[in-house]
């Protein structure tokens, strides 16, 4: 089945502590990206990849690293999560051609107090 | 940069009835695709219509259609014949075809209730 997926679903950590929120994809998409979502604002880009070890920047990108050494995974790192971190985190990936439809992961709810 | 608007942030409908849920974008590009995509509670992301901008067309999928007017730069989703089942959060999107990256710009949501 294709399908994206992440984890962990649900997280609820202090301030300062590091964390890593997983994602893979086994559609061999070319792109991946990470959005968060936040009530009135929708879906904001943190950061995407083009391809393995190619990355940049989205909307909103302070506070956040990621990485893309193989084409399935794109790990979205906190190394220093805040309260304003605190969101519902998506991953999704797409083609590069063809219909263009982003597939997204099924979403995780980060608390940070 | 591109923007997406949708105004109307909750909308309530009855079973079986129509509604339409309004978007409109603001872009200077001419080759763009838009979607709507659906967010029930699960919070799962789902694909609802797309929207190619060269097509004059109107895209359908079943009871869900979209009114897209280039010019106006305004892209509403209709869905007929309400099931409780569309009870959701749903999304405007824009995508700007772009190198290296095509980039996703997405509206605030509409919360949609359907009522029985």
């Amino acid at each position: 089945e294709a399908q994206v997926t992440q984890n962990p679903r649900y997280l609820i950590t202090v301030t300062g502590k590091k964390l890593t929120v997983t994602c893979s994809q086994n559609m061999n998409h070319e792109y991946m990206s990470w959005y968060r979502q936040d009530p009135g604002l929708g879906l904001r880009q943190i950061y995407y990849s083009m391809n393995v070890e190619v990355t940049d920047k989205g909307d909103v990108p302070e506070g956040y690293k990621v990485s893309r050494k193989e084409k399935r995974n794109f790990p979205l790192i906190l190394e220093s999560p805040s309260p304003n971190q605190t969101s519902l985190y998506f991953c999704a990936s797409s083609p590069r051609t063809g219909n263009y439809e982003q597939y997204f992961g099924p979403g995780t709810r980060l608390t940070v107090t | 940069a591109q923007t997406v608007t949708q105004s109307q942030p909750e909308m309530s409908v009855q079973e079986a009835e129509t509604v339409t849920l309004s978007c409109t974008y603001d872009t200077s590009e001419n080759n763009y695709y838009l979607f709507w995509y659906k967010q029930p509670p699960s919070r799962q992301m789902i694909l609802v219509i797309r929207q190619e901008a060269y097509k004059q067309q109107n895209a359908t999928e079943n009871r869900f259609s979209v009114n897209f007017q280039k010019a106006a730069k305004s892209f509403s989703l209709k869905i007929s014949d309400s099931q409780l089942g569309d009870t959701a959060m749903y999304f405007c999107a824009f995508m700007k075809l772009g190198i290296p990256f095509n980039k996703f710009y997405f509206g605030s949501g509409t919360k949609l209730n359907v009522k029985p």
